[in-house]
This record gives C-alpha cells, structure tokens and sequence, in this order.
C-alpha cells in the first residue's frame, strides 16, 4: 500500500543534541510538509516543501531545519533541541495535481527531550 | 483571515448515543474542509472531506459531516458511538491556490463511556 512513513516512531535525545527525524513516502507526491503538535493542541505546520522548493512559516524557530534529497525522502533536523521542543512531529503529503486538497499523514515521531 | 473554531474541546457521550461535534469556520471564499481523527500516539486519519457538490458527506467508521454555507459549519455526527470512538478530533479547512496550508481547529477529545 502506498504511504507515509516515518522513522523513528519514538526518539529521545539529549537538551542540546541535534536529531534528526525522518519521512519518507511511496505515493510520489509532489508537497511534502512537516507539523510539530504539542499536547493538547492543533498541529502547527512548520514548513513544507514543493519538488525542491522550500517555504518556511514565518514563526519557525532558526532551530528546525529541513532537507529533502528526493521525492521520497524529507527530512527535519532540530540543531539545538530545547525543552520545549518535546512534542509528536507529523509529515504529510499530497498531491498538487489531486483533486481535493487532501493531505497524507504519517503515523508521526514521537520527540522526548531530556 | 481564515479560522476554524470547534466548539468543545471535551465531548463524553455514553456507547450508542449520538456524537455530535461541532466546526465552524471564517473564511470570504470557499473552503475545502476535512475532519481527521487522531487516536493516541497516532498520525491523523481522515475521516471525511468536503470540496464541492452533495453537501452531506459520509466517511468512514459511520461518520458523516454536512456542510451548511449560511452557517459557515461543518459539524460532525455519528447515529451510535462505540467505545473504539474515543479519540481527538481535528476539523480543518484549506483553499485552492497558494499551497494548501490546513488549518486546524483546537481539536475535540471525544470520550464514550460504557
């Protein structure tokens, strides 16, 4: 079946230590995004990317960086990890050619920081 | 601007009573709208979407949602809940053009209890 994966589905790491969580996806979209959710609340898109091109939130801490090599692949690196960067970070995909604006969410990466 | 408010953040139901959970949204153009449902340490499921058309959505799981423009809403329902139910509960909106971006309402916590 065609889907969004993400890789680890538990992470914890140290306050400070770069991480990095991984997505990857089979369905060949062409938007790629990432949210952070913290408890209790909405998930809150941080940037996303179009093929190659990047666009970040405008209240996207210089902490959460992106990349993405290739289709399948995105990536979100946290160079500095806070406390209070602890919370589930999503991926979605879609579609810019699909009819309904939907998107695609991987089961998440659940982020511990200690 | 475009805003999505979910009445409740805490909806109890008892087992095969009628679940209803409300969403309304701002917006000066048409939206796309997507309820998702999310279980504990989980991704985001859709449960149903509106883009055009019959304005009585069915999805999966016995939900159904019916989008009424004079009352910028999109409530949710389902006739019985069942235990399995239990769970958080997004409503969320996007428009065509730009890229997409969801945008979530608080989330409902739906509890079904015996």
């Amino acid at each position: 079946d065609a889907m969004v994966i993400q890789n680890p589905r538990y992470q914890v790491t140290q306050f400070g230590k770069p991480v990095t969580l991984s997505c990857s996806q089979t369905l060949n979209h062409n938007v790629m995004y990432w949210y952070q959710q913290k408890s209790s609340q909405a998930p809150k898109l941080l940037f996303h990317y179009y093929d190659k091109d990047f666009n970040n939130e405008a209240d996207t801490p210089d902490n959460f960086q992106s990349r993405r090599p290739n289709t399948s692949f995105c990536f979100l690196d946290i160079r500095s990890p806070g406390l209070g960067d602890a919370a589930m970070y999503l991926c979605a995909t879609r579609d810019v050619g699909g009819q309904y604006n939907e998107q695609f969410f991987g089961p998440g990466t659940r982020l511990t920081v200690l | 601007a475009q805003s999505v408010t979910q009445l409740g953040s805490h909806v109890s139901v008892s087992e095969g009573a009628l679940v209803l959970l409300r969403c309304n949204y701002s917006s000066s153009v048409p939206p796309y709208l997507f309820w998702y449902v999310q279980y504990p340490n989980q991704g985001l499921q859709l449960l149903l979407k509106y883009t055009t058309g019959a304005t009585l959505v069915k999805g999966i799981n016995g939900f159904e949602a019916e989008f009424k423009k004079s009352e910028t809403s999109f409530h949710l329902t389902k006739p019985s809940a069942h235990m399995s139910d239990a769970a958080e509960y997004f409503c969320a909106v996007s428009f065509s053009g730009g890229y997409n971006k969801l945008i979530f309402g608080a989330g409902t916590r739906l509890a079904v209890h015996p």
